[in-house]
């Protein structure tokens, strides 16, 4: 069965200080990970897809890494609007009954202090 | 671009009434959505996948009679709580598959009193 499993479930960091959350998955085969943004009372909002192990992408504060096991989200010099809950999700090849559904894990409450 | 449109953002109904909530894409065609549920603290529990001009594909577990889907169009699709009961108060979340991946709606905040 599919597997995704986010660490730490909450993160509480002074403004500038820089981390990184983990995104480990267990997939039969990967089509792409995902990374969203959740605002209190919101929708996820799209942040970045990877698809192949070694692939990185950024987005002002935040760049994403895949490796063929986990994925990071690095935040560096955090301001306290990045805080919210990070949610990843994977998207398995072949899934069952066509559909391409994602599978998310908990998600990451991270608050940043001014 | 991949806007969808979620509405109501929220909503209070009594036991034993019927919500319905939608999801349109503002500015692509989304063949395929999918609906979400969201308890406190927790993450997305897919409901069902719904395909344009089929029957939406259940979760296990998910009562079809109770959450009926409707997927008419490229752009429009609706879930409906039938004889909703407090134990359905939750938030709601819609998501529309792209070229570039999936795009979610700003959910809808189902309270049943």
């Amino acid at each position: 069965e599919d597997q995704v499993t986010q660490s730490p479930e909450a993160l509480r960091l002074q403004e500038g200080e820089s981390s990184s959350l983990n995104c480990s998955y267990t997939v039969s085969g990967l089509r792409g990970l995902f990374w969203y943004r959740q605002d209190p009372g919101k929708g996820p909002e799209f942040l970045f897809t990877l698809y192949s192990a070694g692939e990185e992408k950024e987005k002002e504060r935040l760049k994403a890494t895949l490796t063929k096991k986990e994925s990071f989200l690095h935040i560096t010099a955090p301001k306290p609007e990045d805080s919210a809950t990070y949610l990843c999700a994977v998207q398995a090849v072949g899934t069952q009954g066509g559909s391409e559904k994602l599978d998310f894990g908990k998600g990451m409450k991270l608050t940043v202090n001014p | 671009g991949a806007v969808v449109s979620q509405h109501p953002s929220w909503v209070i109904c009594k036991s034993g009434t019927s919500v319905k909530i939608e999801c349109r894409s503002l500015d692509f065609q989304a063949t395929t959505m999918f609906w979400y549920r969201q308890f406190p603290k927790q993450s997305l529990m897919l409901m069902a996948t719904s395909n344009e001009g089929s029957k939406a594909t259940y979760e296990q577990g998910v009562e079809k009679d109770k959450f009926l889907i409707n997927h008419a169009s490229l752009t429009l699709s609706t879930l409906t709580v039938t004889s909703a009961h407090p134990e359905d108060s939750s938030f709601y979340i819609c998501s529309a598959q792209w070229s570039a991946g999936y795009t979610f709606g700003s959910g809808t905040r189902l309270t049943v009193v």
